[in-house]
């Protein structure tokens, strides 16, 4: 089992809904979540990072996170067409991120 | 500069060829982290400095992989008689401390190509 597991898709959502990401890890991976979008042929970028149980906001972006469950969750609402990416879920162990392999998010316009 | 600088962008080697890629960091970040990203997969970790000091290169694949920041800033990844399976995106990323807390900033990778 991987220590940071993503469905890799392709999630495909209509324009304007909500998409849906999930991400679940390992019991290495205890400290600090992140959510890192990456479109194709660019480096990672972070969209958000959590730390404690529950949800965190930031504009149209939600992160959930269920430590009991051991899984992070990355809501995108009033999804765009330039939202279609592929999102790496990252887990913190001390210094280290363990990485997801990724999911690619498709939005149809 | 602003950001995490990484040359070459593209790099074509010949297979047994040497290679060596450069990161620079953003001025004044800690912590700097080489990855190694293969298509369609996250990035792999290959190895960490804090400084100039590497503290972890468990991720390097094979002893042909040999990375240095002498001065705590620019990083540069060597590998030796470079092979097929070496074919990869390897991305540089540092951050301002080294808690596992941090943002960390990426470079625009340097996608080797090994023929």
């Amino acid at each position: 089992q991987k220590e940071v597991e993503q469905n890799s898709g392709p999630l495909s959502v209509p324009e304007g809904a909500i998409a849906s990401l999930n991400c679940t890890y390992s019991d290495r991976v205890s400290q600090s979540f992140f959510w890192y979008r990456q479109y194709s042929g660019k480096s990672p970028e972070l969209i958000m990072s959590i730390y404690s149980n529950g949800d965190k906001e930031d504009g149209r972006f939600t992160a959930q996170l269920n430590k009991a469950s051991q899984y992070v969750s990355l809501l995108i609402r009033d999804s765009q067409p330039s939202d279609s990416a592929t999102y790496l879920c990252a887990g913190g162990s001390n210094y280290q991120l363990i990485w997801g392999a990724g999911t690619k998010l498709i939005i149809k316009p | 500069g602003a950001g995490v600088s990484q040359s070459p962008r593209y790099k074509v080697a010949k297979r047994g060829q040497d290679v060596a890629l450069r990161c620079d960091p953003i001025s004044g970040h800690v912590s700097l982290f080489w990855y190694q990203q293969a298509l369609g997969q996250g990035p792999e970790f290959l190895t960490y400095f804090q400084n100039e000091a590497q503290l972890d290169k468990s991720g390097l694949p094979s002893d042909r992989f040999f990375a240095e920041r002498p001065e705590g800033s620019v990083s540069t990844l060597k590998i030796q008689r470079t092979q097929q399976e070496d074919s990869a995106v390897y991305l540089c990323a540092s951050s301002f401390q080294d808690t596992g807390r941090e943002k960390l900033f990426f470079g625009s990778g340097t996608q080797l190509s090994v023929l």
